[in-house]
């Protein structure tokens, strides 16, 4: 079945460190992952996507590592700074490409 | 900055009661969807919409629920008799593209409160 998950439900870091989530997921045939913020209140916010034929994407402060391998993905945030504060999710794209399926959250919080 | 909106916010119901949840999706987007967020539970995905019908759905979604987009901008979700374990926030989402590519963009979500 389609299932993703993630390791930790919690992370505290403080200002200025890199930190890095992970997130295991179970169907090797998954092709498209997307990393997710949520803020209390809000809904998702986009972060960073990565397809199954890449192993890392960098963005602004972020970048996604996928190994196929052993089904991870991890997203790495650099300077972390307290408006990372947020759960943050990570999603597979279900086989036939019509819905996101969400893994558990995990709640990022920064200290000063 | 175009923005997927919700409404409402949030709403109290009796259980047994029907709700309509409704979204006004970004203005050229093409795929839609709902989903749920039990409080302090991951997001569920509920439904996708493409092209007038249902493209996919979950389990969640049986037959108390139905989505409609009754003119070319609302897209609603009805739960037809509520129950207690439908309290939760449910977001819309859409997008533009494949469905399998680019960014989701997600409502601020529609919380539902059923006693």
């Amino acid at each position: 079945g389609e299932s993703v998950g993630l390791h930790l439900p919690t992370l505290s870091v403080q200002e200025g460190d890199n930190s890095i989530i992970n997130c295991a997921y179970s169907n090797s045939a998954s092709d498209y992952f997307i990393w997710y913020k949520q803020e209390s209140g809000k809904g998702p916010q986009f972060i960073i996507d990565i397809r199954s034929n890449m192993d890392k994407r960098q963005g602004q402060r972020v970048t996604v590592l996928l190994n196929k391998t052993v089904k991870h993905l991890s997203l790495q945030i650099a300077a972390t700074q307290p408006g990372d504060s947020a759960v943050y999710f990570c999603a597979e794209s279900n086989q036939a490409g019509t819905a996101l399926i969400f893994g558990k959250g995990t709640t990022l919080s920064v200290s000063s | 900055e175009p923005e997927v909106t919700q409404t409402p916010s949030h709403q109290v119901t009796q259980m047994g009661q029907e709700v309509i949840l409704r979204c006004v999706p970004i203005s050229n987007h093409l795929y839609f969807y709902w989903y749920r967020q039990i409080l302090g539970q991951k997001v569920e995905f509920l439904v996708s919409f493409y092209n007038n019908e249902i493209s996919e759905k979950s389990e969640i979604f049986d037959d108390q629920f139905s989505v409609e987009r009754p003119d070319g901008s609302n897209f609603t979700l009805k739960i037809r008799s509520t129950k207690l374990e439908d309290s939760a926030m449910y977001f819309c989402a859409s997008k533009t593209g494949t469905p399998n590519t680019g960014e989701l963009f997600f409502g601020e979500g529609s919380r539902l409160t059923v006693l």
